[in-house]
């Protein structure tokens, strides 16, 4: 079993349409989490972090579920820019310093 | 200020070779991740190099191997390339952070390699 699991998609939305991905983790030790994004041929960016208690950036909401080992993360109002891949991440220590377990990632694809 | 820079952008080797790649972190930093990212997968950690030793390791095996130098910037190097190794690798830089704020890992745009 992958220590973390993403639906592979893709996910091909309209502009302006919802789209929520999740993603699984398998080790309950973990001490923080990430979602990244990266863009085709290109080096993973960090998106934001996710704590237990949600977090919110702008159109980007993350939710994190410590009992079920749950990641989320929900795009409002999709942009043409947010097609991309997106990368849940997980890591065994406290701090995104320290090594990163990436999951497989996700694609979206946001067409006008 | 420049960000994580890494050379070469691309090489094609042959198997049973050996390949050197090369990494400067983000200026402040002081620890060097690697990564090797295969089509259509997520990066997986290779090793982490922190006052020029390696303090963890990934499952990678023998044949890959690192260094860091003084001024923080790191050596990846494989030996005995096989096909399977053909992959982006990519270099991260961080730093420990000096109080609770957590830090992140910044990305360079990684060395692409074609193992024939």
């Amino acid at each position: 079993r992958k220590e973390v699991e993403q639906d592979p998609g893709p996910f091909n939305v309209p502009e302006g349409a919802t789209v929520a991905f999740n993603c699984t983790y398998s080790n309950s030790a973990s001490q923080s989490f990430f979602w990244y994004r990266q863009d085709c041929r290109k080096e993973p960016k960090l998106l934001m972090s996710v704590y237990s208690s949600g977090n919110e950036d702008g159109r980007f909401t993350a939710q994190l579920n410590r009992a079920s080992q749950y990641i989320s993360l929900l795009i409002r109002d999709s942009k043409l820019s947010d097609s991309a891949t997106y990368l849940c991440v997980v890591s065994p220590f406290s701090g995104g310093y320290n090594k990163l377990i990436f999951g497989a990632g996700t694609r979206l694809a946001v067409h006008p | 200020d420049a960000g994580v820079t890494q050379s070469p952008t691309h090489l094609i080797k042959t198997r049973g070779q050996q390949v050197t790649l090369r990494c400067s972190p983000k200026s402040g930093h002081d620890t060097v991740s690697w990564y090797q990212q295969a089509l259509g997968q997520g990066p997986q950690f290779i090793f982490q190099y922190y006052e020029e030793e390696e303090r963890q390791r990934g499952n990678f095996p023998d044949r890959f191997s690192g260094h860091q130098f003084p001024n923080y910037s790191s050596e990846l190097n494989v030996n005995a390339l096989l096909l399977g190794d053909s992959a982006l690798y990519l270099c991260a830089s961080s730093r420990l952070p000096m109080d609770s704020k957590e830090e992140t890992q910044y990305f360079g745009p990684g060395t692409r390699l074609l193992v024939l």
